[in-house]
């Protein structure tokens, strides 16, 4: 089946850059997501990027994408203290007519002032 | 435009009851799905609907089952509750026009259900 893994946990000081990686198993991805939750809030859609794509930037997020080893990171730049949340890498497969989504376990990204 | 709504918030039952939980998508949107988030864990796939037919299911027990309404409104119906159900139940809207560049699922804010 499909599985989406990241790491549980990054600490990072404010101003500095994060990466928070992410690797998938579902080779028929057509698209992955990085969604942001903050406590007791839903999921806020941060950016995606197409499954044919290297590299997308978005203001301060860039999203990597290597196809062939299965992995996708999200940097953050200039990270804030309003940064700090859990971040969930996730992926969209389109399977038998109809969408399903992955997500990873969430990492929870600290940013100390 | 109102985003993906959801209605109760919070909700407390006892074992054994059922319980319904409500979403309305974002005005536009003809699909509707729903996903189980455990305390520590990513979100987990419980059903998708379009034009109010059952696409996809996860693995989860028949006492979970939804419906879509003409409006495309959706209810999430658990029966016979257990303590494991306790969770945050997200719903997540998107077009489902088959089109790539708009296959992007925004989600509610959640019910919280808490089973004692």
């Amino acid at each position: 089946g499909e599985d989406v893994e990241q790491s549980l946990f990054l600490s990072v000081r404010e101003g500095d850059s994060s990466v928070i990686n992410c690797t998938y198993t579902d080779s028929s991805s057509t698209y992955l997501y990085w969604y942001k939750q903050e406590p007791g809030a839903g999921l806020q859609l941060l950016t995606y990027i197409f499954s044919n794509m290297d590299m997308k930037q978005d203001q301060r997020l860039t999203v990597l994408l290597n196809k062939k080893d299965k992995h996708l990171s999200l940097r953050i730049a200039d990270t804030q203290t309003g940064d700090s949340a859990i971040y969930f890498c996730a992926d969209l497969m389109n399977s038998g007519g109809y969408q399903k989504v992955t997500f990873g376990i969430g990492t929870k990204l600290q940013v100390i002032p | 435009d109102a985003g993906v709504t959801q209605s109760p918030t919070h909700l407390i039952k006892t074992r054994g009851q059922h319980v319904t939980l409500r979403c309305s998508p974002i005005s536009g949107h003809k699909s509707v799905s729903w996903y189980q988030q455990v305390l520590g864990q990513g979100p987990q796939f419980i059903f998708q609907y379009y034009e109010k037919e059952e696409r996809g299911r996860g693995n989860f027990p028949d006492r979970f089952s939804a419906r879509q309404f003409p409006n495309y409104s959706s209810e999430l119906n658990v029966n016979a509750l257990l303590l494991g159900d306790s969770a945050l139940y997200l719903c997540a809207s998107s077009l489902m026009g088959w089109d790539p560049t708009n296959e992007k699922l925004f989600f509610g804010s959640g019910t919280q259900l808490s089973v004692l």
